[in-house]
């Protein structure tokens, strides 16, 4: 499978408990993007990272949430303590570098659901 | 004023009529414009990108952006019920890498 891999699909957490969210690019792109998607509301960026590097997290909350993108192995966005409020979608997205590459491509997203 | 704005919908049109979304935006530096369907419960698969004034056709599809206007379309001919769907429209300011999406318009073709 060559396109952007989530996982898990479905995660469910108590209030206060911790989630790890975990991306892997497109084969061939080196840029990942997280996005949320609160239940009917839009898309919402929330922070851009290449390999050992985050370049703008101009849409993370500013406690409880962080992600890493680490030279070896997937993207990981970490919510810490959750609360009900953070039950939505959370989508990757990757691209490459330039030219039509920097078109972004989503994977399936991962489902939380706090309990 | 938001960032990216799209008429809600829902928008219904007829099997093989032509379905017209619209998009607007307020930062005039955006520079790159896509176009996503999203169907309820799946996630964004990226149907068009445009990034000069003009029209860009992609089979059924067509993409038009009008910069001045700070305004960007997608025409979808020969609709379809499989094109019913929430469509996104995301604009890219230059030197930023990050999307801002707009809320999405719920399109129904009826067949």
């Amino acid at each position: 499978n060559a396109g952007v891999m989530q996982n898990p699909r479905h995660l469910v957490r108590r209030r206060g408990q911790e989630a790890r969210l975990r991306c892997s690019p497109m084969k061939g792109h080196s840029h990942v993007y997280w996005y949320r998607q609160l239940p009917e509301e839009g898309l919402k960026f929330m922070v851009y990272l290449q390999k050992e590097n985050i370049i703008d997290e101009s849409g993370m909350p500013k406690e409880r949430f962080s992600a890493e993108f680490p030279k070896e192995g997937p993207s990981i966005l970490r919510i810490q303590q959750v609360v009900r409020g953070d039950s939505a979608a959370y989508f990757c997205a990757s691209s490459g570098t330039s030219g039509r590459t920097r078109e972004q491509y989503f994977g399936p997203g991962t489902r939380l659901t706090v309990t | 004023q938001k960032e990216v704005e799209q008429n809600s919908g829902p928008l219904s049109v007829p099997e093989g009529a032509i379905a017209s979304l619209n998009c607007t935006y307020s930062d005039r530096v955006s520079q790159s414009f896509f176009w996503y369907r999203q169907y309820s419960g799946k996630s964004p698969e990226l149907i068009m990108s445009i990034y000069s004034n003009g029209d860009k056709e992609d089979g059924r599809f067509t993409a038009q952006l009008n910069k001045a206007s700070q305004y960007v379309s997608l025409l979808i001919r020969d609709s379809q019920p499989s094109d019913s769907a929430t469509y996104l429209c995301a604009v890219q300011i230059q030197g930023a890498q990050k999307l801002v999406f707009g809320q999405g318009t719920r399109l129904t073709i009826n067949p």
